[in-house]
């Protein structure tokens, strides 16, 4: 079995400022690792994902994720963040050998308020 | 960009009544997903489909709910007797495989249900 922990429910920061969501995750197997977010009113899109190789990996808008097997972490970083950036953002893990289908266990997610 | 569309966007029902809830997975994905979030919490996995089957459900995933593949496009969802507990967005997903390259799933925009 496994549990995402997401350690902020909200997070708000100005404009341009730097910004990072944490996420921690358990599991008793290997895991490939995602980010999706939720803007406002719509359903999850696919930020990130983690499956194999360079633990650092780059998204869509500028965002990236850091993958630390040691600290069982997988944080969302972006460097200057944007008033559209504002939406909740959701880690969610899935056993890499099929188990389970592979279904996501999700975190309980952490609202991102960009105020400018 | 291919997506995953979700039928109705909202639907109010009154408890006891039957619902059933749609979506049209992308069109080369062979496994297709429930999930459903209620207000405030996290997402959280209902059952997985593949090759004609239930390949897991949840413990939420009792005998009032049902999956179907009708025809070589729609999945469905429903939920026989319903309660004021399953008010909740439902998101429907899709992949295209597991395996080494991961599967990578792809939600619909959800339908909210809210039962009265």
């Amino acid at each position: 079995a496994q549990s995402v922990t997401q350690l902020d429910s909200q997070v708000p920061v100005f404009e341009e400022a730097p910004v990072e969501l944490r996420c921690n995750y358990s599991s008793s197997v290997s895991v490939y690792l995602f980010w999706y977010v939720q803007y406002p009113n719509q359903g999850l899109q696919l930020l990130l994902k983690y499956l194999s190789g360079s633990t650092l990996v780059k998204g869509i808008n500028g965002f990236e994720a850091e993958f630390n097997k040691s600290q069982t972490s997988f944080h969302l970083r972006k460097p200057s963040v944007h008033i559209s950036d504002t939406a909740e953002y959701f880690c969610a893990v899935s056993d890499r050998s099929g188990g389970s289908n592979y279904k996501l266990t999700f975190g309980k997610g952490t609202l991102l308020t960009v105020n400018p | 960009e291919p997506e995953v569309t979700q039928t109705p966007s909202h639907q109010v029902t009154q408890m006891g009544q039957e619902v059933i809830l749609r979506c049209v997975p992308i069109s080369n994905h062979l496994y297709f997903y429930w999930y459903r979030q209620i207000l405030g919490q996290k997402v959280e996995f209902l059952v997985s489909f593949y090759n004609n089957e239930i390949s897991e459900k949840s413990e939420i995933f009792d005998d009032q709910f049902s999956v179907e593949r009708p025809d070589g496009s729609n999945f469905t969802l429903k939920i026989r007797s319903t309660k004021l507990e399953d008010s909740a967005m439902y998101f429907c997903a899709s992949s295209e495989w597991g395996g080494v390259g991961g599967n990578i799933q792809y939600f619909g925009a959800g339908t909210r249900l809210s039962v009265l």
